[in-house]
């Protein structure tokens, strides 16, 4: 079947920091792949994405690249804020009249 | 860009008591529309998929008679909660589906709404 598998966190890190939270994926056709960020309280954003091997997504500092080599989907951020301070859901979508796959969610909170 | 807005964003209710949630697609009709439980420690949970015309398919271990969807129309699809109990409470969120032109990513998600029974 399809999944998704995400570093469950929580992830504490110092504002400036760098960030890396794994995403990987197993799934019976190709894929697009998506980060998603919820702030406290609100619900899913769109951060960024992927459709196709190889395809970087960024968005607002952050960076994921999308390797079908090794099935991943990793996020990262050279420089985290405590604005970044969410939780982040990676999930994969297969077309058509499929369903969102997510993973369970990391929880960062960013420290001034 | 495309917008989904659901309602209410927090209500608090006596057990007992039936509550409806609204999630309407403000800028683009929506065959299909999802309705979420995120439980306290952050995991999404699909509850069901909401058609247009036609009964909502929901997902093994929901009841289809507490959780009750009606998409009447290409803009709004509702969630009741029927005689909630406090085991309810949670954090409901919907989402739109919306594919082709004009759509970067396959959902459009509402804000959110934080239910809460006494």
């Amino acid at each position: 079947g399809n999944s998704v598998t995400q570093m469950e966190g929580p992830v504490t890190l110092s504002e400036e920091a760098f960030l890396t939270i794994n995403c990987t994926y197993t799934a019976t056709g190709y894929p697009s792949l998506f980060w998603y960020v919820q702030y406290p309280g609100e619900g899913l954003q769109l951060l960024l994405k992927a459709t196709k091997a190889d395809d970087k997504g960024s968005n607002k500092g952050f960076e994921a690249t999308y390797r079908k080599e090794t099935t991943s989907f990793h996020l990262e951020k050279g420089s985290v804020q405590v604005s970044d301070s969410a939780v982040y859901f990676c999930a994969l979508y297969l077309g058509g009249s499929e369903k969102l796959v997510f993973g369970k969610g990391t929880k960062l909170t960013v420290n001034p | 860009g495309a917008v989904v807005s659901q309602h209410p964003s927090r209500v608090i209710c006596k057990s007992g008591t039936s509550v409806k949630i609204e999630c309407r697609s403000l800028d683009f009709q929506a065959t299909t529309m999802f309705w979420y439980r995120q439980f306290p420690k952050k995991s999404l949970m699909l509850m069901a998929t909401s058609n247009e015309g036609s009964k909502a398919t929901y997902e093994q271990g929901v009841e289809k008679d507490k959780f009750l969807i009606n998409h009447a129309s290409l803009t709004l699809s509702t969630l009741t909660v029927t005689s909630a109990h406090p085991e309810d409470s949670s954090f409901y969120i919907c989402s739109a589906s919306r594919t082709g032109v004009g759509s970067n990513q396959p959902q459009h998600f509402g804000d959110g709404t934080r239910l809460s029974i006494l």
